[in-house]
């Protein structure tokens, strides 16, 4: 079956403009994570999704945001972006909610450089 | 924040060699994960061990964990090329819809 699919895998952005990455998870799982990679924090927790609803958010200011839809699939999206939210995001997917408990199976991730 | 602290930060070893990574971490977990990423692509989930378990197996992958010690050890045995990545360990609570929390992970370099 599908894995989880990231577009675009790629992004280059200006500071100030505003971003939507998109995520699609393997079909039949219902929970969608979203996780930021810099060199220098490391992997940190964006938000969980499940059925539609936000089930848990990473201390990440209000300029992230998330949505999922009624298919599963999910996007986030940044306004206003800085220079430090250049980073790899990751989407992960689960079969149920809390994929804490269950393990997680992450995209490609999206390359997203802001100068 | 990070859960995990994975030792070494990076290790370099020959093929054939074992290789063996530790972690810890500071709360109580419901389970461990380790998982691998190779040259800043996705992770790949490699094992998963729950908090009542202390040894588990797949293939070349052994995975102790020690709960008494907040520690966790991946041994690679016979290792590849292709084991060549970041591994991080990855720590759960008991709540459902709580993050996994990683740790900032052992780059590990396997030569031929």
């Amino acid at each position: 079956k599908a894995g989880v699919t990231q577009t675009p895998r790629y992004l280059i952005k200006t500071r100030g403009q505003q971003v939507t990455l998109s995520c699609s998870p393997i079909s039949g799982h219902r929970s969608v994570s979203w996780y930021q990679q810099t060199p220098g924090q490391g992997l940190q927790f964006l938000f969980e999704y499940f059925s539609e609803t936000q089930r848990n958010k990473g201390n990440f200011p209000g300029r992230f945001s998330g949505r999922q839809f009624s298919n599963s699939r999910s996007e986030m999206n940044v306004s206003t972006l800085e220079l430090g939210d250049s980073a790899l995001y990751l989407c992960a997917s689960s079969p149920g909610q809390g994929g804490s408990l269950l393990g997680y199976t992450f995209g490609s991730g999206t390359r997203l450089t802001v100068v | 924040s990070q859960q995990g602290e994975e030792d070494p930060q990076a290790l370099s070893i020959q093929e054939g060699e074992n290789a063996t990574m530790n972690c810890s971490y500071k709360t109580s977990i419901n389970n461990l994960q380790w998982y691998r990423q190779n040259s800043g692509r996705g992770l790949v989930h490699l094992i998963l061990i729950r908090s009542n378990e202390r040894e588990k197996h797949s293939g070349r992958l052994r995975v102790t964990l020690d709960t008494s010690k907040k520690s966790s050890s991946l041994l690679i045995t016979a290792s590849r090329a292709a084991d060549t990545a970041s591994y991080f360990c990855a720590t759960a609570d008991n709540q459902a819809g709580t993050a996994l929390i990683f740790g900032k992970g052992t780059t590990l370099s396997v030569s031929s």
